[in-house]
């Protein structure tokens, strides 16, 4: 089974300039994650979606921030403009909640935001 | 709100030997999940060991197991036979039932397998 593709790997910006990351979940898990991981800290959420509606973006800045789950499937979270503070990995995971799941999370390799 | 700590930056150990990860949270409910999750180079979080809290038994893993001490809000990772790829950054998370199933991390603990 594929585990959570996520892409680019690596991504460096200018300050000002916009920059996207796309998730691809693990076939048939209902609910995706976005997390966003500081250099030698835990990762924080950003925003989980159960199916296409974001149940808890409380986290994540709207002023630049955005993130969308079209069908149910893959994320797309977009940052626009970028600015030297966002340098960061950011996490996608996806879970299957209920139907007598164990609600495990399970993560990609992340994208490592380099902002110049 | 949930908090959980890892009170150990960095843990080393030698190949073959036991170490042992702490991680503390503090809550007021009743019913949660915990996890051990590791985090190596390539920054794949996998998980390692997961415990539900209604739960008396301590999970294992293999080599992996958890000393769950529900009182103390403790939950301790014990890895035996130490393997030089074990070697990674180790996160604790605690998970809520009830709040949109929210998961907090703690800082994590970076250990070292020596040869």
């Amino acid at each position: 089974e594929a585990g959570v593709v996520q892409s680019p790997r690596y991504k460096i910006i200018e300050k000002k300039q916009p920059v996207a990351f796309w998730c691809n979940p693990i076939s048939g898990h209902n609910t995706l994650y976005w997390y966003l991981q500081n250099l030698g800290q835990g990762p924080e959420l950003l925003i989980r979606y159960e199916n296409e509606e974001a149940v808890d973006d409380s986290q994540l800045p709207k002023d630049r921030f955005s993130a969308e789950r079209l069908k149910g499937v893959d994320s797309t979270l977009k940052i626009q403009p970028a600015e030297l503070g966002d340098s960061a990995v950011y996490l996608c995971a996806s879970s299957l909640v209920g139907q007598g799941s164990t609600d495990t999370q399970y993560f990609g390799p992340g994208t490592r935001l380099t902002v110049l | 709100a949930q908090t959980v700590t890892q009170s150990q930056p960095e843990m080393s150990v030698q190949e073959a030997e036991t170490v042992t990860l702490s991680c503390t949270y503090d809550t007021s409910e009743s019913d949660y999940y915990l996890f051990w999750y590791k985090q190596p180079p390539s920054r794949q979080m996998i998980l390692v060991i997961r415990q539900e809290a209604y739960k008396q038994q301590n999970a294992t893993e293999n080599r992996f197991s958890v000393n769950f001490q529900k009182a103390a809000k403790s939950f301790s990772l014990k890895i035996s036979d130490s393997q030089l790829g074990d070697a990674a950054m180790y996160f604790c998370a605690y998970r809520s039932p009830y709040n949109n199933n929210d998961m907090r991390f703690g800082a994590g603990t970076r250990l070292t397998v020596k040869p």
